[in-house]
């Protein structure tokens, strides 16, 4: 099984359902992180979660939430998809403190039609 | 506003020889550099990091170059091979170790 695994891997959805992806990690890393990939712009982050009790926003929250069930698992939703929302999602882990970079998942396509 | 920028999207090199990847950053609390690799439907792996603190960091054939006063850094490939084809991503952190990337640099390999 991978470190870090995201589900689902392709999701088509329509503007103005709700979505939810999710993540899980067998790192037992206590940091986790959302962050989507556009062409052009690189990977910017959405929201990370420093420990279970904490949740904070990063550069581009709008129009997302998170909700952060254990030390292993970190959903990002979307509650209202719109289409400039398509992009590549990625969650990543990394531990507390340190140098040690982060471990990605594989990623999440989402096209909002 | 993005913190790290790489300015070139693209680089071509041909088999054996020398790819050199450039990335300027803004933020001067950055503190830690690092390079991740990335594969077509893969996630981002980490290549290599270097301290605020050093100049240089090798690991075989990559080697990372920092100059601070100019707030630039560089990844070195030598020689450059058919795997090394895929899309390189400069990050930076603060002391908050949340890490800002850079728009990426897609290397092809030619044989």
């Amino acid at each position: 099984d991978a470190d870090v695994t995201q589900t689902p891997r392709n999701r088509i959805t329509k503007t103005g359902k709700r979505i939810m992806l999710e993540c899980s990690q067998t790192k037992g890393h206590d940091r986790m992180y959302w962050y989507r990939q556009d062409p052009g712009l690189g990977l910017r982050l959405i929201y990370y979660s420093f420990d279970v009790k904490d949740i904070n926003k990063g550069e581009i929250s709008d129009g997302y939430s998170v909700s952060r069930q254990a030390q292993a698992k970190f959903s990002l939703s979307l509650e209202s998809a719109i289409p400039n929302q398509t992009a590549l999602y990625f969650c990543a882990t990394s531990p507390t403190g340190g140098n040690y970079g982060y471990t990605f998942g594989s990623g999440t396509r989402l096209t909002v039609v | 506003d993005q913190q790290v920028k790489q300015n070139s999207p693209s680089l071509s090199v041909q088999e054996g020889r020398i790819s050199i990847l450039n990335c300027d950053y803004t933020n001067s609390m950055f503190d830690y550099f690092l390079w991740y690799k990335k594969y077509p439907a893969e996630g981002p792996t980490f290549l290599i990091s270097i301290s605020s603190i050093k100049d240089k960091n090798e690991d075989g054939r990559f080697t990372v170059f920092l100059n601070k006063s100019a707030k630039h850094l560089s990844l070195h490939i030598v020689p450059s091979q058919p795997g090394d084809s895929a899309v390189y991503f400069c990050a930076a952190h603060a002391n908050d170790y949340k890490l800002s990337f850079g728009a990426g640099t897609t290397v092809t390999v030619r044989a």
